[in-house]
Parts: structure tokens; C-alpha cells; sequence
């Protein structure tokens, strides 16, 4: 599975967009870019997935880049609920679905 | 609602008294897995499940062992518990292997070994 790289923490203020970048270099041509978030100890939330074209859910909107080697996950208007962990995920073989380190989010007010 | 329900959230146990941690998901998904969560090192799959009947090994099995003899049902056995294995437990399902089907996790089992 293709490894990720995300930035350690960001800041954004509240209803703004938020947009948080993962690179991905490594994916290979059937590897799903997948992003969760873990908001303190809860279980991590599942908030939206894609192969190849942008995704857009209630949640956010996933863009990909034409190579595939980076994506953006954009909250388009964040609020205070939304400080959590965000995880960007790269998963071919779904047995192993490695979670790293991911992006401490701080929504300021 | 559509979920994953891990028992119990909090649970304080000696080493060595045999425990079990349930997880049940009412989805009808045939892919199950547990994973271990500690600081600085992210989250770690310890058992998987394809399927009834079916499990494998993850990153970190040893002193762990699962089954899955129902569908819905995934429980957690730790036999002999020790102190290294206190830490934050999540149990995790999925429709299928079929690429694109994401996990749902569960809200977790916040495990001390004493």
C-alpha cells in the first residue's frame, strides 16, 4: 500500500473552508484514496473515498490530483466541531489499512 | 441505525484473568477487523476477517485470538492479559472486500491491564 504524507497540524478559522493536502506519490493504479477523522479518543469517522474523479458527499469534497500522487480534502465551511485528526488513507489490498500519524485540525473561532 | 457496537467502553482488569471484548455490526458486512490504538503509534490491525469462519493475522496478533462464528459478530479474546496490552481497542466492519467499500469503526474499548 502506497505510503501518505500529511502535514502535522493546521489552523483554520471558523466557516471557512478548511482544506487539508496528502500526498501520496507512491499509489498505484488500483489504490482508493480514502480520509477519516478521529475527533479525541472516538472511533474514526469515515468522511469520504475516491479512485480517480473528485467526490463531493454532505461532509466534503475530495479533489485528486490528474496524477494521482496528491489529493485535498476540503470542509467547506468548518466549524468548531470539526477540530479533529485527519487521516488520509491510500488502501489497495483492504486486509491492511495502515492509519498514520495524520493532520491535527484546529477550527478557531 | 447502521453501526458498529463495541462492549464494554471502559473496562479495568489484573493480568492474567481472561477477557473478552464483544463487537457486533448490523450492516450485514462481511469484513471485520480489530485494531489497537497507542500514542505515537497510530492505529495497528491486530485480527482480520473476511468472512464467516475466516480470520488472519494482522500487525500485532500475538496475545490476542479472535473468531467469527456469526456473521455480525467479531468478539476480541485476550486469554491471558498483560500490561502491554492496555490500550484503546476499535473494532471495524466493511460490505466486502471489494475495493471502494470503506470501514465503519465502532466507538472503542478503552482497555487497562493492571
Amino acid at each position: 500500500d502506497a505510503k501518505t504524507t500529511q502535514p502535522t497540524s493546521m489552523d483554520c478559522a471558523e466557516g471557512r473552508a478548511a482544506n487539508l493536502p496528502c500526498n501520496h506519490s507512491t499509489i498505484s493504479g488500483n489504490e482508493y484514496v480514502y480520509w477519516y477523522r478521529q475527533i479525541h479518543s472516538q472511533g474514526p469517522q469515515y468522511i469520504i473515498h475516491g479512485l480517480k474523479n473528485n467526490e463531493t458527499n454532505e461532509m466534503a469534497s475530495l479533489i485528486i490530483t490528474e496524477d494521482r500522487k496528491s489529493s485535498t480534502l476540503i470542509l467547506p465551511h468548518a466549524t468548531l466541531r470539526d477540530t479533529a485528526v485527519y487521516y488520509c488513507i491510500v488502501n489497495g489490498n483492504f486486509n491492511k489499512f495502515y492509519f498514520g500519524s495524520g493532520t491535527k485540525l484546529n477550527v478557531k473561532p | 441505525e447502521a453501526q458498529v457496537t463495541q462492549n464494554p467502553r471502559y473496562l479495568i482488569t489484573v493480568t492474567g484473568k481472561k477477557l473478552t471484548v464483544t463487537c457486533s455490526q448490523n450492516m450485514n458486512h462481511e469484513y471485520m477487523s480489530w485494531y489497537r490504538q497507542d500514542p505515537g503509534l497510530g492505529l495497528r490491525q491486530i485480527y482480520y476477517s473476511m468472512n464467516v469462519e475466516v480470520t488472519d493475522k494482522g500487525d500485532v496478533p500475538e496475545g490476542y485470538k479472535v473468531s467469527r462464528k456469526e456473521k455480525r459478530n467479531f468478539p476480541l479474546i485476550l486469554e491471558s492479559p498483560s500490561p502491554n496490552q492496555t490500550s484503546l481497542y476499535f473494532c471495524a466492519s466493511s460490505l466486502s472486500r471489494v475495493l471502494g467499500s470503506p470501514l465503519h469503526f465502532g466507538n472503542g474499548t478503552r482497555l487497562t491491564v493492571t
